[in-house]
């Protein structure tokens, strides 16, 4: 089944602890990205990757860090958390960045972290 | 960057009413995108329309690119399309991508 996969589905953490969120996706896209959802802001977009060892910023990336080693892979790290980024946390990928209906995003199931 | 602007926020309908939900943008773009978030919180893509119109059962889009505007409309509503509505923006040949701050509709039975 063609789907993009986060883990862990929830994580409590506390500050200052080094975690990751893992992405990965099974339908060979080129384009995969993170989002951060909170009340009342929508999805903002955190970093985003055109391709494999091609990462750039999105609006919101401070205190994240992400690479792109494989195409299939995008981990979202947080070096140290802090309790402003607790969040609901989404990774989609398309076939593209840019270019038509490739561009249509995939989004996986999200990960809800809280940090303490 | 690209602002985005989505109307109404909240929208709540009896079952079997039509509806329909605006996206204004502030610039130029290649790439727009409707997503329903179900109470579960999945996102789901619903339309890849930049222009035009498309219809997929009771669900169409049309966007006025010249106009900057994108419409959703539902038609017929069931309970099961309660949830957030969210356009979704990349501007020209770009990664970055913008949401709306979303519609929430709430269908009752």
């Amino acid at each position: 089944e063609a789907q993009v996969t986060q883990n862990p589905r929830y994580l409590i953490t506390v500050t200052g602890k080094k975690l990751t969120v893992t992405c990965s996706q099974n339908m060979n896209h080129e384009y995969m990205s993170w989002y951060r959802q909170d009340p009342g802001l929508g999805l903002r977009q955190i970093y985003y990757s055109m391709n494999v060892e091609v990462t750039d910023k999105g609006d919101v990336p401070e205190g994240y860090k992400v690479s792109r080693k494989e195409k299939r892979n995008f981990p979202l790290i947080l070096e140290s958390p802090s309790p402003n980024q607790t969040s609901l946390y989404f990774c989609a990928s398309s076939l593209f960045g840019t270019g038509g209906s490739g561009e249509k995003l995939f989004f996986g199931s999200g990960t809800q972290l809280s940090v303490l | 960057g690209i602002q985005v602007e989505q109307s109404p926020p909240d929208l709540i309908l009896q079952e079997g009413a039509n509806s329909t939900l605006r996206c204004n943008f502030s610039d130029s773009v290649n790439n727009l995108q409707w997503f329903h978030q179900n109470p579960w919180g999945q996102l789901i893509n619903l339309f890849y329309i930049p222009s035009g119109t498309k219809q997929n059962g009771r669900l169409s889009a049309t966007t006025v690119a010249t106009e900057r505007y994108s419409l959703l409309y539902i038609s017929s509503s069931q309970t099961t399309d309660s949830g957030v509505y969210f356009c979704a923006l990349k501007a020209n040949n770009a990664g970055k991508s913008t949401f709306g701050d979303g519609t929430t509709l709430t269908v009752k039975p």
